[in-house]
């Protein structure tokens, strides 16, 4: 099974409705992230949180909400999907400290028409 | 967190060595470099990071210039799986672990 898991891998869904990403991990970290990706581009950091109380703001927040469920499941929300939020979605983990590296999941293909 | 500049692309034949560049001149002592690389369709997958000194592991190098202000990421024999984008990272040493990507280089293979 993989270290990271998102689920679903792929979903179409309709502008202005809420959908949810899901990501788990079973790595024991307690630093978990969400990235949003482009065409082209490189991966963009919408919110991360450090433990479950902990929730922070990437670059690109907005139109995004999250909840940190428990320390090994971290999901990402758009609460009315609009077309411009059409990207690959990655969730990473990683511990704390300065010799870390950062595990991610395979990605959510997310289409909104 | 600094900036990092990587060429768009490169190219390689393969088992022959690859020599990935990055420019990284507002790095701050405390600053950690990061390599990152995606396989199609792909997570991102950790390759190796150092902070002064060049670092070996298995998968690849990394060459630190002396003044920290660029480096080098070299896959001493390129296999067709190599090819991905490979992103440069720059991370600030401390509890905040926020990687940033940049667009990285995009590294084909040819047979």
């Amino acid at each position: 099974d993989a270290d990271v898991t998102q689920t679903p891998r792929n979903r179409i869904t309709k502008t202005g409705k809420r959908i949810m990403l899901e990501c788990s991990q079973t790595k024991g970290h307690d630093r978990m992230y969400w990235y949003r990706q482009d065409p082209g581009l490189g991966l963009r950091l919408i919110y991360y949180s450090f433990d479950v109380k902990d929730i922070n703001k990437g670059e690109i927040s907005d139109g995004y909400s999250v909840s940190r469920q428990a320390q090994a499941k971290f999901s990402l929300s758009l609460e009315s999907a609009i077309p411009n939020q059409t990207a690959l979605y990655f969730c990473a983990t990683s511990t704390g400290g300065v010799n870390t590296e950062a595990f991610f999941g395979q990605g959510t293909r997310l289409t909104v028409v | 967190d600094a900036k990092t500049t990587q060429p768009n692309s490169m190219e390689s034949n393969e088992e022959e060595p690859v020599h990935l560049p990055c420019n990284h001149s507002t790095i701050s002592g405390t600053d950690y470099i990061h390599w990152y690389r995606q396989l199609p369709s792909q997570g991102p997958e950790y390759v190796i990071h150092g902070l002064t000194s060049n670092v070996n592991n298995r998968m690849a190098s990394l060459a630190i210039a002396e003044d920290r202000k660029s480096s080098t990421l070299i896959l001493h024999r390129a296999t067709l799986r190599d090819a991905a984008v490979y992103y440069c990272i720059l991370r600030r040493g401390g509890s905040n672990y926020k990687l940033t990507f940049g667009k990285g280089t995009l590294l084909t293979v040819n047979p």
